[in-house]
Protein backbone atom coordinates (compact mmCIF):
# COMPACT_ATOMS: atom_id res chain seq x y z
CA UNK A 1 0.00 0.00 0.00
CA UNK A 2 1.47 3.49 -1.10
CA UNK A 3 1.41 5.86 2.07
CA UNK A 4 0.72 9.35 1.72
CA UNK A 5 2.38 12.18 3.81
CA UNK A 6 1.08 15.60 3.76
CA UNK A 7 3.19 18.91 4.83
CA UNK A 8 2.56 21.22 7.24
CA UNK A 9 -0.03 19.50 9.00
CA UNK A 10 -1.18 23.43 9.78
CA UNK A 11 -0.41 26.55 7.68
CA UNK A 12 -0.99 29.85 8.82
CA UNK A 13 -1.70 32.66 6.15
CA UNK A 14 -3.18 35.74 5.53
CA UNK A 15 -5.45 36.44 3.06
CA UNK A 16 -4.24 37.52 0.02
CA UNK A 17 -0.96 35.35 0.43
CA UNK A 18 0.64 32.65 -1.27
CA UNK A 19 0.06 29.02 0.54
CA UNK A 20 2.65 25.96 -0.57
CA UNK A 21 1.33 22.15 0.68
CA UNK A 22 3.14 19.28 0.05
CA UNK A 23 2.33 15.92 -0.81
CA UNK A 24 4.65 12.58 -0.55
CA UNK A 25 3.78 9.54 -2.16
CA UNK A 26 6.16 6.70 -0.37
CA UNK A 27 6.63 5.27 -4.09
CA UNK A 28 5.98 6.72 -6.97
CA UNK A 29 2.67 7.24 -8.27
CA UNK A 30 3.45 9.19 -11.79
CA UNK A 31 0.63 11.61 -12.10
CA UNK A 32 -1.89 10.28 -10.50
CA UNK A 33 -2.83 12.21 -8.13
CA UNK A 34 -5.50 14.30 -6.95
CA UNK A 35 -6.28 17.43 -4.51
CA UNK A 36 -9.47 17.57 -2.54
CA UNK A 37 -10.70 20.89 -0.59
CA UNK A 38 -12.76 20.13 2.37
CA UNK A 39 -14.57 22.65 4.49
CA UNK A 40 -16.11 22.14 7.76
CA UNK A 41 -19.85 19.75 7.64
CA UNK A 42 -18.96 19.65 3.90
CA UNK A 43 -17.97 16.71 1.76
CA UNK A 44 -14.27 16.83 0.05
CA UNK A 45 -14.36 18.86 -3.41
CA UNK A 46 -12.01 17.79 -6.31
CA UNK A 47 -9.52 21.25 -6.82
CA UNK A 48 -7.14 18.77 -9.02
CA UNK A 49 -6.38 15.35 -10.59
CA UNK A 50 -3.56 13.93 -12.47
CA UNK A 51 -1.25 16.37 -10.59
CA UNK A 52 -1.78 19.06 -12.21
CA UNK A 53 -5.36 20.00 -13.92
CA UNK A 54 -7.71 21.79 -12.72
CA UNK A 55 -11.57 19.95 -12.34
CA UNK A 56 -14.37 21.92 -13.66
CA UNK A 57 -15.14 25.45 -12.14
CA UNK A 58 -11.75 25.51 -9.75
CA UNK A 59 -10.31 28.89 -10.02
CA UNK A 60 -6.94 29.33 -11.95
CA UNK A 61 -5.28 30.90 -8.39
CA UNK A 62 -5.29 26.83 -7.45
CA UNK A 63 -2.61 25.08 -8.90
CA UNK A 64 -0.76 21.75 -8.98
CA UNK A 65 2.51 20.83 -9.76
CA UNK A 66 5.19 17.86 -9.26
CA UNK A 67 5.28 13.64 -10.10
CA UNK A 68 6.84 10.48 -9.10
CA UNK A 69 6.86 11.18 -5.43
CA UNK A 70 6.90 14.65 -4.61
CA UNK A 71 3.81 16.90 -5.21
CA UNK A 72 2.58 20.61 -4.38
CA UNK A 73 -0.61 22.46 -4.22
CA UNK A 74 -0.42 26.37 -4.21
CA UNK A 75 -2.88 28.66 -3.51
CA UNK A 76 -1.54 32.20 -5.67
CA UNK A 77 -3.89 34.75 -3.54
CA UNK A 78 -5.97 32.92 -0.41
CA UNK A 79 -9.01 34.24 -0.70
CA UNK A 80 -11.53 34.01 2.88
CA UNK A 81 -13.34 30.90 1.49
CA UNK A 82 -9.95 29.26 1.01
CA UNK A 83 -9.69 27.86 4.89
CA UNK A 84 -9.93 24.69 4.64
CA UNK A 85 -8.29 21.16 5.05
CA UNK A 86 -6.64 19.58 1.78
CA UNK A 87 -6.05 16.30 1.03
CA UNK A 88 -3.81 14.93 -1.46
CA UNK A 89 -4.93 11.46 -3.11
CA UNK A 90 -3.50 8.54 -4.71
CA UNK A 91 -4.93 6.65 -7.73
CA UNK A 92 -2.08 4.82 -9.28
CA UNK A 93 -0.99 1.68 -7.17
CA UNK A 94 -3.18 -1.68 -8.07
CA UNK A 95 -4.70 -2.89 -6.11
CA UNK A 96 -6.16 0.13 -4.39
CA UNK A 97 -6.51 1.41 -1.79
CA UNK A 98 -6.27 4.62 -3.41
CA UNK A 99 -4.64 6.68 -0.17
CA UNK A 100 -5.48 9.71 0.67
CA UNK A 101 -2.89 11.60 2.83
CA UNK A 102 -3.77 13.03 6.10
CA UNK A 103 -4.42 16.52 5.14
CA UNK A 104 -3.45 19.77 5.84
CA UNK A 105 -5.50 22.60 7.39
CA UNK A 106 -5.19 26.35 6.04
CA UNK A 107 -6.32 28.63 8.69
CA UNK A 108 -6.30 32.14 8.80
CA UNK A 109 -2.95 34.01 9.73
CA UNK B 1 -27.04 17.90 -12.19
CA UNK B 2 -24.53 15.10 -10.91
CA UNK B 3 -26.53 14.01 -7.67
CA UNK B 4 -25.37 11.18 -4.76
CA UNK B 5 -27.21 11.13 -1.74
CA UNK B 6 -26.51 8.66 1.02
CA UNK B 7 -28.74 7.21 3.65
CA UNK B 8 -29.37 4.17 5.96
CA UNK B 9 -26.77 5.42 8.93
CA UNK B 10 -27.18 5.67 12.38
CA UNK B 11 -26.88 4.12 15.66
CA UNK B 12 -25.86 0.55 16.07
CA UNK B 13 -24.41 -1.84 18.74
CA UNK B 14 -21.13 -3.46 18.53
CA UNK B 15 -21.32 -6.49 16.34
CA UNK B 16 -24.42 -5.20 14.61
CA UNK B 17 -25.11 -4.81 10.86
CA UNK B 18 -26.09 -1.87 8.50
CA UNK B 19 -26.82 -1.00 5.07
CA UNK B 20 -25.75 1.95 3.31
CA UNK B 21 -27.09 3.17 0.16
CA UNK B 22 -26.05 6.09 -1.75
CA UNK B 23 -28.52 6.73 -4.86
CA UNK B 24 -27.19 8.85 -7.85
CA UNK B 25 -28.90 10.86 -10.58
CA UNK B 26 -27.78 13.33 -13.07
CA UNK B 27 -25.42 10.82 -15.15
CA UNK B 28 -25.73 7.46 -16.40
CA UNK B 29 -24.75 5.05 -13.17
CA UNK B 30 -23.60 2.49 -15.06
CA UNK B 31 -20.74 4.29 -16.88
CA UNK B 32 -19.18 4.82 -13.48
CA UNK B 33 -17.03 3.00 -10.81
CA UNK B 34 -18.12 4.43 -7.49
CA UNK B 35 -16.48 3.99 -4.18
CA UNK B 36 -17.14 4.41 -0.58
CA UNK B 37 -14.55 6.67 1.64
CA UNK B 38 -15.13 7.42 4.99
CA UNK B 39 -13.90 9.63 7.61
CA UNK B 40 -13.71 9.19 11.39
CA UNK B 41 -15.20 12.16 13.66
CA UNK B 42 -12.28 14.92 13.47
CA UNK B 43 -9.87 12.39 11.41
CA UNK B 44 -9.43 12.27 7.40
CA UNK B 45 -10.80 10.15 4.38
CA UNK B 46 -10.16 6.60 4.71
CA UNK B 47 -10.25 4.77 1.03
CA UNK B 48 -13.14 1.39 1.61
CA UNK B 49 -13.98 -0.10 -1.14
CA UNK B 50 -14.61 0.29 -4.88
CA UNK B 51 -16.85 -1.55 -7.53
CA UNK B 52 -16.47 -1.24 -11.09
CA UNK B 53 -19.12 0.09 -13.34
CA UNK B 54 -20.53 -2.79 -13.99
CA UNK B 55 -20.18 -4.91 -10.95
CA UNK B 56 -17.83 -7.34 -12.15
CA UNK B 57 -14.71 -5.29 -10.17
CA UNK B 58 -14.60 -4.93 -6.50
CA UNK B 59 -12.13 -4.06 -4.15
CA UNK B 60 -12.35 -3.55 0.22
CA UNK B 61 -9.36 -1.82 2.09
CA UNK B 62 -7.85 -4.75 4.44
CA UNK B 63 -9.37 -2.57 7.36
CA UNK B 64 -12.63 -3.82 5.86
CA UNK B 65 -12.40 -6.92 4.20
CA UNK B 66 -14.49 -9.48 5.15
CA UNK B 67 -16.82 -7.24 7.24
CA UNK B 68 -18.23 -5.19 4.49
CA UNK B 69 -18.99 -5.70 1.02
CA UNK B 70 -19.68 -3.33 -1.59
CA UNK B 71 -22.64 -3.76 -4.81
CA UNK B 72 -24.87 -1.64 -6.81
CA UNK B 73 -28.04 -2.22 -8.76
CA UNK B 74 -27.92 -0.25 -12.14
CA UNK B 75 -31.22 -0.66 -13.00
CA UNK B 76 -31.97 1.23 -10.31
CA UNK B 77 -29.29 3.94 -9.91
CA UNK B 78 -28.45 2.38 -6.47
CA UNK B 79 -24.87 1.51 -4.04
CA UNK B 80 -24.70 -0.38 -1.68
CA UNK B 81 -22.66 -0.80 1.58
CA UNK B 82 -23.51 -3.39 3.84
CA UNK B 83 -21.76 -3.63 6.89
CA UNK B 84 -21.19 -6.62 9.15
CA UNK B 85 -19.71 -7.09 12.29
CA UNK B 86 -19.45 -3.39 13.16
CA UNK B 87 -17.02 -1.86 15.75
CA UNK B 88 -16.29 1.31 17.38
CA UNK B 89 -13.46 2.43 14.99
CA UNK B 90 -16.16 2.42 12.22
CA UNK B 91 -18.17 5.30 13.20
CA UNK B 92 -17.36 7.73 10.46
CA UNK B 93 -19.19 9.73 8.45
CA UNK B 94 -19.71 7.80 5.03
CA UNK B 95 -19.56 9.56 1.58
CA UNK B 96 -20.34 7.53 -2.11
CA UNK B 97 -18.36 9.14 -4.69
CA UNK B 98 -18.03 8.66 -8.07
CA UNK B 99 -14.93 7.72 -9.66
CA UNK B 100 -13.63 9.41 -13.27
CA UNK B 101 -10.15 8.63 -15.05
CA UNK B 102 -8.45 6.23 -17.31
CA UNK B 103 -9.30 2.39 -16.78
CA UNK B 104 -8.94 1.70 -13.06
CA UNK B 105 -7.27 4.75 -11.54
CA UNK B 106 -9.69 6.69 -10.23
CA UNK B 107 -10.40 9.96 -8.87
CA UNK B 108 -13.29 11.17 -7.25
CA UNK B 109 -15.12 14.29 -9.07
CA UNK B 110 -18.41 14.29 -7.32
CA UNK B 111 -19.50 13.05 -2.94
CA UNK B 112 -22.08 12.43 -1.89
CA UNK B 113 -23.42 14.21 1.64
CA UNK B 114 -22.19 11.90 3.53
CA UNK B 115 -24.55 9.36 6.35
CA UNK B 116 -23.38 9.32 9.55
CA UNK B 117 -22.80 5.77 10.95
CA UNK B 118 -21.87 5.21 15.32
CA UNK B 119 -21.33 2.26 16.15
CA UNK B 120 -21.22 2.35 20.35
CA UNK B 121 -23.67 0.24 23.07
Amino acid sequence: EIVMTQSPATLSVSPGERATLSCRASQSVSSNLAWYQQKPGQAPRLLIYDASTRATGIPARFSGSGSGTEFTLTISSLQSEDFAVYYCQQYHDWPPPFTFGPGTKVDIK
Amino acid sequence: QVQLVESGGGLVKPGGSLRLSCAASGFTFSDYYITWIRQAPGKGLEWLAYISSSGSVIYHADSVKGRFTISRDNAKNLLYLQMNSLRAEDTAVYYCARGTGTGYRKYYDHWGQGTLVTVSS
